[in-house]
């Protein structure tokens, strides 16, 4: 069965720092990969995806992410932290039949400061 | 939020009540679902459907029920509402052909049940 793992509940940084959100999946086929991020009471939104046309892949508001098949993880980063940046992330995966649900981490919060 | 609409938006209610929640949306998308949302929990799948009277069920779908009589709409109804089912809900579409899987999110539903 595939699963999320999002090491960290809750990330800190200061405004202008590196940002990286940890994801870790299991699959025993390779997946699609996605991140989405819900800022308070929205719904959530689709930062960027892996489908396997490139490994590294970039998103909106200037975030990437990049699979890594041998570690099975799929990091989100950013160069620098914006305060617009605090909101929810999650990580979800599925598998590659059509209209499969998405299996999503448990969430990590990012906390900007100025 | 990719022409999904959900309501209501807030509801109370009391424990034993039925609740039903609606999805609707106008991307004419073949794949529903329905998710919830629980602090430490992420978003876990309750029913999803792949067409009109085609659905099944996800991870927590003990005390849920669906129904979906047009492509549009996609109906969530707790028979005997209890207060573990107090979360956020949430309707996603989309999970098939090119794109990947990728789902857009209606805006959520919070279910308060006393």
């Amino acid at each position: 069965a595939q699963s999320v793992t999002q090491l960290g509940s809750h990330v800190s940084v200061s405004e202008g720092a590196l940002v990286l959100l940890r994801c870790n999946y299991s699959s025993s086929v390779p997946p699609y990969l996605f991140w989405y991020v819900q800022y308070p009471n929205q719904g959530l939104q689709l930062l960027l995806k892996y489908t396997s046309a490139a490994t590294l892949v970039k998103g909106i508001n200037g975030f990437e992410a990049e699979f890594k098949k041998s570690e099975t993880s799929f990091h989100l980063t950013k160069p620098s932290a914006h305060m617009s940046d605090a909101a929810e992330y999650f990580c979800a995966v599925s598998d590659r039949q059509a209209g499969t649900a998405l299996i999503f981490g448990k969430g990590t919060t990012l906390s900007v400061s100025s | 939020d990719a022409g999904i609409t959900q309501s209501p938006r807030h509801k109370v209610t009391e424990t034993g009540t039925p609740v039903t929640l609606r999805c609707h949306q106008t991307e004419n998308h073949r794949y529903m679902y329905w998710y919830r949302q629980d602090p430490g929990h992420g978003l876990r799948l309750i029913h999803y459907s792949y067409g009109v009277k085609d659905t099944d069920k996800g991870e927590v779908s003990d005390g849920y029920s669906v129904s979906r009589s047009k492509t549009e709409d996609f109906l969530l109804t707790l028979e005997s509402a209890t207060s573990s089912q107090t979360s956020v809900y949430f309707c996603a579409i989309g999970g098939g052909g090119i794109s990947y899987n990728e789902q857009f999110f209606g805006p959520g539903t919070r279910l308060t049940v006393l």
